[in-house]
């Protein structure tokens, strides 16, 4: 049983398409983090939350402590984007459940 | 521009042959993160450390893993022996808000053969 799954496991959208991945968890958490990973493999910590929404840029990730479900959307994707989006939930600062990842391809 | 340093960026040994990984957090940040990923388990946590003190290592086999914390400009996860199944790729992350890894290294690639 993984604590968190993901969906999709694999997204191709059109340049300038609203993306939306989900994260759905089933432990209570202390806070949720998205991370993105590059196809050269580099990591970048995008969010951490722990309720309602945050913004940066072109990206937003909400989180609804009640429903235990995370989105990350991304506004007019741009190929750039392409990489695996990973969350991860934490129900303490010591813990740390991740999802398998969503790989996302965004096409010219 | 701060940034998370791991070296080797690459490793390749025989199986019972001791590796050494070692990463520079960025300075400053007082939380440190050894991380794991493979294809077949994705990312997990080995280690966790805040202000050198280990708080965390229940994700580390403890028979053959081992991380330290020698000052503040060091980590290191070390692995004796080295086993087949340790080939992963080995992420450090650093931060300065408890449990959160703001910054990760570019990786350390393992292959164990």
């Amino acid at each position: 049983k993984n604590e968190v799954e993901q969906s999709p496991q694999n997204l191709t959208a059109q340049e300038g398409e609203f993306i939306t991945i989900n994260c759905s968890y089933s432990v209570g958490i202390s806070a949720l983090h998205w991370l993105q990973q590059h196809p050269g493999g580099g990591i970048v910590s995008l969010f951490m939350l722990s309720s309602g929404k945050k913004k940066h840029g072109r990206l937003i990730a909400t989180i609804n402590i009640q429903e235990k479900h995370s989105s990350l959307h991304i506004t007019a994707s741009h190929p750039r984007d392409s990489a695996v989006y990973i969350c991860a939930a934490t129900p303490t600062g010591n813990q740390f459940y991740f999802g398998t990842g969503t790989s996302l391809t965004v096409i010219p | 521009d701060a940034r998370v340093t791991q070296t080797p960026r690459h490793k390749v040994t025989e199986m019972g042959q001791e590796v050494t990984m070692r990463c520079q957090p960025i300075l400053g940040h007082n939380t440190v993160f050894w991380y794991r990923q493979t294809m077949m388990q994705g990312l997990e946590l080995l280690a966790y450390f805040r202000n050198r003190a280990p708080l965390d290592d229940s994700g580390m086999p403890k028979d053959r893993f081992s991380a330290e914390m020698p000052d503040a400009t060091l980590a290191t996860l070390k692995i004796q022996p080295s086993e087949p199944r340790d080939s992963a790729v080995y992420f450090c992350a650093s931060g300065l808000v408890q449990g959160q890894p703001s910054h990760f290294g570019n990786g350390t690639r393992l292959t164990v053969t």
